[in-house]
Protein backbone atom coordinates (compact mmCIF):
# COMPACT_ATOMS: atom_id res chain seq x y z
CA UNK A 1 0.00 0.00 0.00
CA UNK A 2 1.53 3.40 -1.20
CA UNK A 3 2.21 5.55 1.94
CA UNK A 4 3.48 9.13 1.46
CA UNK A 5 5.23 11.12 3.82
CA UNK A 6 6.51 14.71 4.21
CA UNK A 7 9.35 15.85 6.33
CA UNK A 8 9.75 18.67 8.08
CA UNK A 9 6.19 19.23 9.12
CA UNK A 10 6.52 22.60 9.79
CA UNK A 11 9.20 24.86 8.27
CA UNK A 12 10.24 28.44 9.16
CA UNK A 13 13.16 30.68 7.59
CA UNK A 14 13.76 34.12 6.84
CA UNK A 15 13.40 36.04 3.82
CA UNK A 16 15.93 35.13 0.98
CA UNK A 17 17.24 31.59 2.15
CA UNK A 18 17.21 28.40 -0.25
CA UNK A 19 15.08 25.77 1.06
CA UNK A 20 14.17 21.76 0.51
CA UNK A 21 11.12 20.39 1.13
CA UNK A 22 11.11 16.09 1.32
CA UNK A 23 8.50 13.89 0.24
CA UNK A 24 8.95 10.50 -0.11
CA UNK A 25 7.37 7.59 -0.72
CA UNK A 26 7.09 3.83 0.15
CA UNK A 27 6.30 1.77 -3.76
CA UNK A 28 8.26 3.16 -6.37
CA UNK A 29 5.44 2.05 -9.29
CA UNK A 30 4.43 5.05 -9.82
CA UNK A 31 2.52 6.96 -12.46
CA UNK A 32 3.32 10.63 -11.97
CA UNK A 33 3.83 12.85 -8.73
CA UNK A 34 2.62 16.43 -8.05
CA UNK A 35 3.61 19.08 -6.25
CA UNK A 36 0.69 21.30 -4.91
CA UNK A 37 0.61 24.61 -2.80
CA UNK A 38 -2.36 25.67 -0.21
CA UNK A 39 -3.08 28.87 0.97
CA UNK A 40 -4.73 28.86 4.33
CA UNK A 41 -8.37 28.04 4.18
CA UNK A 42 -8.14 27.53 0.51
CA UNK A 43 -7.87 25.15 -2.66
CA UNK A 44 -4.85 24.05 -4.07
CA UNK A 45 -3.06 25.25 -6.69
CA UNK A 46 -0.70 22.86 -9.04
CA UNK A 47 3.30 23.67 -9.13
CA UNK A 48 4.61 21.12 -11.00
CA UNK A 49 4.46 17.58 -11.98
CA UNK A 50 7.12 15.19 -12.60
CA UNK A 51 6.31 12.14 -15.13
CA UNK A 52 7.73 9.16 -14.24
CA UNK A 53 10.22 8.97 -16.53
CA UNK A 54 11.40 12.27 -15.56
CA UNK A 55 14.13 13.32 -12.98
CA UNK A 56 12.95 16.99 -12.44
CA UNK A 57 10.80 19.93 -13.25
CA UNK A 58 11.29 23.93 -13.22
CA UNK A 59 9.32 26.48 -12.77
CA UNK A 60 10.93 29.76 -12.08
CA UNK A 61 12.33 29.82 -8.50
CA UNK A 62 10.75 25.99 -8.17
CA UNK A 63 12.46 22.95 -8.95
CA UNK A 64 11.24 19.73 -8.11
CA UNK A 65 13.41 16.58 -8.39
CA UNK A 66 12.31 13.15 -8.41
CA UNK A 67 14.53 9.77 -7.59
CA UNK A 68 12.07 6.75 -7.68
CA UNK A 69 14.33 4.23 -7.04
CA UNK A 70 14.83 5.62 -3.24
CA UNK A 71 11.35 6.55 -3.27
CA UNK A 72 12.13 10.06 -3.15
CA UNK A 73 11.02 13.84 -4.25
CA UNK A 74 12.89 17.09 -2.85
CA UNK A 75 11.05 20.70 -3.88
CA UNK A 76 13.50 22.70 -3.92
CA UNK A 77 12.52 26.81 -4.00
CA UNK A 78 15.08 29.77 -4.13
CA UNK A 79 15.38 33.28 -2.92
CA UNK A 80 12.56 32.27 -0.58
CA UNK A 81 9.93 35.16 0.07
CA UNK A 82 7.42 35.62 2.60
CA UNK A 83 4.91 35.46 -0.45
CA UNK A 84 6.15 31.42 -0.29
CA UNK A 85 4.51 30.78 2.95
CA UNK A 86 2.10 28.22 2.69
CA UNK A 87 1.31 24.54 2.89
CA UNK A 88 2.81 22.22 0.41
CA UNK A 89 1.84 19.27 -0.41
CA UNK A 90 3.24 16.42 -2.71
CA UNK A 91 0.32 13.52 -4.21
CA UNK A 92 1.63 10.34 -5.51
CA UNK A 93 -0.23 8.73 -8.46
CA UNK A 94 0.62 5.23 -8.52
CA UNK A 95 1.19 3.16 -12.23
CA UNK A 96 -1.41 1.16 -13.49
CA UNK A 97 -5.38 1.77 -13.75
CA UNK A 98 -6.05 2.96 -10.11
CA UNK A 99 -5.98 6.99 -10.91
CA UNK A 100 -6.54 8.00 -7.09
CA UNK A 101 -3.82 9.88 -5.46
CA UNK A 102 -2.27 9.23 -2.67
CA UNK A 103 -1.56 12.43 -0.35
CA UNK A 104 1.01 13.74 1.82
CA UNK A 105 -0.06 15.59 5.34
CA UNK A 106 2.19 18.31 3.73
CA UNK A 107 4.81 21.13 5.12
CA UNK A 108 3.55 24.23 6.75
CA UNK A 109 6.33 26.70 5.25
CA UNK A 110 6.77 30.17 7.18
CA UNK A 111 9.16 33.38 5.40
CA UNK A 112 9.57 35.67 7.59
CA UNK A 113 10.51 39.17 6.62
CA UNK B 1 -5.27 24.25 -17.32
CA UNK B 2 -9.03 24.55 -16.00
CA UNK B 3 -10.23 27.18 -14.09
CA UNK B 4 -12.89 25.97 -11.21
CA UNK B 5 -14.98 28.51 -9.53
CA UNK B 6 -15.98 26.67 -6.22
CA UNK B 7 -18.79 28.35 -3.94
CA UNK B 8 -19.49 28.97 -0.98
CA UNK B 9 -15.57 30.02 0.37
CA UNK B 10 -16.99 29.41 3.82
CA UNK B 11 -19.98 28.53 5.50
CA UNK B 12 -21.04 28.22 9.40
CA UNK B 13 -24.05 25.81 9.63
CA UNK B 14 -26.54 24.38 13.11
CA UNK B 15 -26.12 21.00 13.50
CA UNK B 16 -29.31 18.53 11.39
CA UNK B 17 -28.73 20.87 8.68
CA UNK B 18 -27.27 20.45 4.76
CA UNK B 19 -25.11 22.35 3.04
CA UNK B 20 -25.00 21.98 -1.00
CA UNK B 21 -21.24 22.91 -2.69
CA UNK B 22 -21.23 23.90 -6.49
CA UNK B 23 -18.40 23.99 -9.18
CA UNK B 24 -18.05 25.27 -12.40
CA UNK B 25 -15.34 24.70 -14.45
CA UNK B 26 -14.64 26.72 -17.63
CA UNK B 27 -14.29 23.82 -19.76
CA UNK B 28 -15.91 20.07 -20.64
CA UNK B 29 -14.34 17.58 -18.04
CA UNK B 30 -14.93 13.92 -17.73
CA UNK B 31 -14.59 13.25 -14.06
CA UNK B 32 -14.93 15.38 -11.24
CA UNK B 33 -13.84 15.08 -8.01
CA UNK B 34 -14.75 15.91 -5.03
CA UNK B 35 -12.55 16.08 -1.64
CA UNK B 36 -12.36 16.63 2.16
CA UNK B 37 -9.82 18.01 4.34
CA UNK B 38 -9.98 17.58 7.97
CA UNK B 39 -8.34 19.77 10.34
CA UNK B 40 -4.58 18.78 10.23
CA UNK B 41 -5.24 16.09 8.14
CA UNK B 42 -4.64 15.21 4.63
CA UNK B 43 -7.24 15.31 2.16
CA UNK B 44 -9.33 12.06 1.50
CA UNK B 45 -11.11 11.27 -1.67
CA UNK B 46 -14.65 10.90 -0.95
CA UNK B 47 -16.18 10.51 -4.06
CA UNK B 48 -15.68 10.84 -7.81
CA UNK B 49 -19.05 12.34 -10.25
CA UNK B 50 -19.19 11.33 -13.45
CA UNK B 51 -21.78 12.79 -15.91
CA UNK B 52 -25.07 10.69 -17.12
CA UNK B 53 -24.02 7.94 -14.29
CA UNK B 54 -23.54 7.77 -10.24
CA UNK B 55 -20.53 8.96 -8.38
CA UNK B 56 -18.46 6.45 -7.27
CA UNK B 57 -18.42 7.18 -3.62
CA UNK B 58 -14.72 5.69 -1.55
CA UNK B 59 -14.98 3.40 0.97
CA UNK B 60 -16.54 5.39 4.33
CA UNK B 61 -18.43 7.86 2.50
CA UNK B 62 -21.97 7.14 1.14
CA UNK B 63 -24.28 8.63 -1.09
CA UNK B 64 -27.36 9.26 1.72
CA UNK B 65 -24.79 11.58 3.72
CA UNK B 66 -23.00 13.09 0.11
CA UNK B 67 -25.42 13.48 -2.64
CA UNK B 68 -23.36 14.57 -5.76
CA UNK B 69 -25.33 15.92 -8.85
CA UNK B 70 -23.29 16.12 -12.34
CA UNK B 71 -25.80 17.18 -14.71
CA UNK B 72 -23.48 18.36 -17.32
CA UNK B 73 -19.38 17.84 -17.88
CA UNK B 74 -18.51 21.73 -16.40
CA UNK B 75 -20.99 21.59 -13.50
CA UNK B 76 -20.90 19.29 -10.13
CA UNK B 77 -22.55 19.77 -6.38
CA UNK B 78 -21.73 18.45 -3.11
CA UNK B 79 -24.27 18.37 -0.79
CA UNK B 80 -23.32 17.57 3.08
CA UNK B 81 -26.12 16.51 4.65
CA UNK B 82 -27.67 16.03 8.27
CA UNK B 83 -24.76 18.12 9.81
CA UNK B 84 -22.85 17.50 12.73
CA UNK B 85 -19.79 19.59 14.42
CA UNK B 86 -17.51 16.65 12.87
CA UNK B 87 -18.54 17.83 9.53
CA UNK B 88 -16.10 20.55 9.69
CA UNK B 89 -13.79 20.72 7.17
CA UNK B 90 -12.50 21.96 3.95
CA UNK B 91 -14.53 20.38 1.23
CA UNK B 92 -12.47 21.17 -2.56
CA UNK B 93 -13.59 19.66 -5.95
CA UNK B 94 -11.04 19.03 -8.34
CA UNK B 95 -10.70 17.96 -11.78
CA UNK B 96 -7.81 16.19 -14.32
CA UNK B 97 -6.76 18.08 -17.12
CA UNK B 98 -4.20 16.63 -19.64
CA UNK B 99 -3.85 13.45 -21.04
CA UNK B 100 -1.69 10.22 -19.90
CA UNK B 101 1.48 11.16 -17.58
CA UNK B 102 0.87 15.09 -17.89
CA UNK B 103 -2.67 14.63 -16.46
CA UNK B 104 -2.79 17.17 -13.47
CA UNK B 105 -5.23 17.65 -10.99
CA UNK B 106 -6.60 21.26 -10.71
CA UNK B 107 -8.48 22.60 -7.81
CA UNK B 108 -11.45 24.80 -6.92
CA UNK B 109 -10.32 27.51 -3.95
CA UNK B 110 -12.15 25.49 -1.49
CA UNK B 111 -15.35 25.61 1.04
CA UNK B 112 -14.72 25.88 4.63
CA UNK B 113 -17.76 24.72 6.20
CA UNK B 114 -18.01 25.08 10.06
CA UNK B 115 -20.89 23.22 12.07
CA UNK B 116 -22.22 24.37 15.19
Amino acid sequence: KQEVTQIPAALSVPEGENLVLNCSFTDSAIYNLQWFRQDPGKGLTSLLLIQSSQREQTSGRLNASLDKSSGRSTLYIAASQPGDSATYLCAVRNAGNNRKLIWGLGTSLAVNP
Amino acid sequence: SAVISQKPSRDICQRGTSLTIQCQVDSQVTMMFWYRQQPGQSLTLIATANQGSEATYESGFVIDKFPISRPNLTFSTLTVSNLSPEDSSIYLCSVAAGTGLNEKLFFGSGTQLSVL
